[in-house]
């Protein structure tokens, strides 16, 4: 079974630029979730997505958004880029319908910004 | 706000050894508690979960959930140099999202 597909796995920007991720989950999970990890803030929720549906958000500014399709693959976007977004951004799925679900994590998009 | 806490460490073991990772949380009303490793430089891939008070073993490892005292823990048993990475933990309550500690970095010595 294939695991959590992100894409692109490095990307390059400049402030004010803006930028959009992409996350297949597992097949057959339909929750994904968004996190950003820095190295002084460890792994911090963005976002989750259930049926194409936002179920909960973290504490972030309105430029980062984010939406899921109908086959449960999600894509996160970030607007007018700023240098503490450059950070290792996380996407992991969970089949969704319970809390004993475990999620399982891509392999990330680290994003720098220049 | 929900917290999930854990000592940064790093926590030195020599290989061979039991190596101890603890977890407090502070919203009793979580009911789902989740252990992950994470290599530098990679994503963090899962160990095991764990839902109802006591034990639970999994090859080397064992998880210890106290829900009366708020406490989740794990141990590695003849720890080898390849179990050093940063330790998560993660709990969740039904419908909300997962919440992780800051990690512990785990040494392990040959």
């Amino acid at each position: 079974k294939a695991g959590v597909t992100q894409t692109p796995r490095y990307l390059i920007k400049t402030r004010g630029q803006q930028v959009t991720l992409s996350c297949s989950p597992i097949s057959g999970h339909r929750s994904v979730s968004w996190y950003q990890q820095t190295p002084g803030q460890g792994l911090q929720f963005l976002f989750e997505y259930f049926s194409e549906t936002q179920r909960n958000k973290g504490n972030f500014p309105g430029r980062f958004s984010g939406r899921q399709f109908s086959n449960s693959r999600s894509e996160m976007n970030v607007s007018t880029l700023e240098l503490g977004d450059s950070a290792l951004y996380l996407c992991a799925s969970s089949l969704g319908d319970s809390s004993q679900q475990p999620q399982h994590f891509g392999d990330g998009t680290r994003l720098s910004i220049l | 706000q929900k917290e999930v806490e854990q000592n940064s460490g790093p926590l030195s073991v020599p290989e061979g050894a039991i190596a101890s990772l603890n977890c407090t949380y502070s919203d009793r009303g979580s009911q789902s508690f989740f252990w992950y490793r994470q290599y530098s430089g990679k994503s963090p891939e899962l160990i095991m979960f764990i839902y109802s008070n006591g034990d639970k073993e999994d090859g080397r490892f064992t998880a210890q959930l106290n829900k009366a005292s708020q406490y989740v823990s794990l141990l590695i048993r003849d720890s080898q140099p390849s179990d050093s990475a940063t330790y998560l933990c993660a709990v969740r309550v039904y419908g909300q999202n997962f919440v992780f500690g800051p990690g512990t970095r785990l040494s392990v010595l040959p």
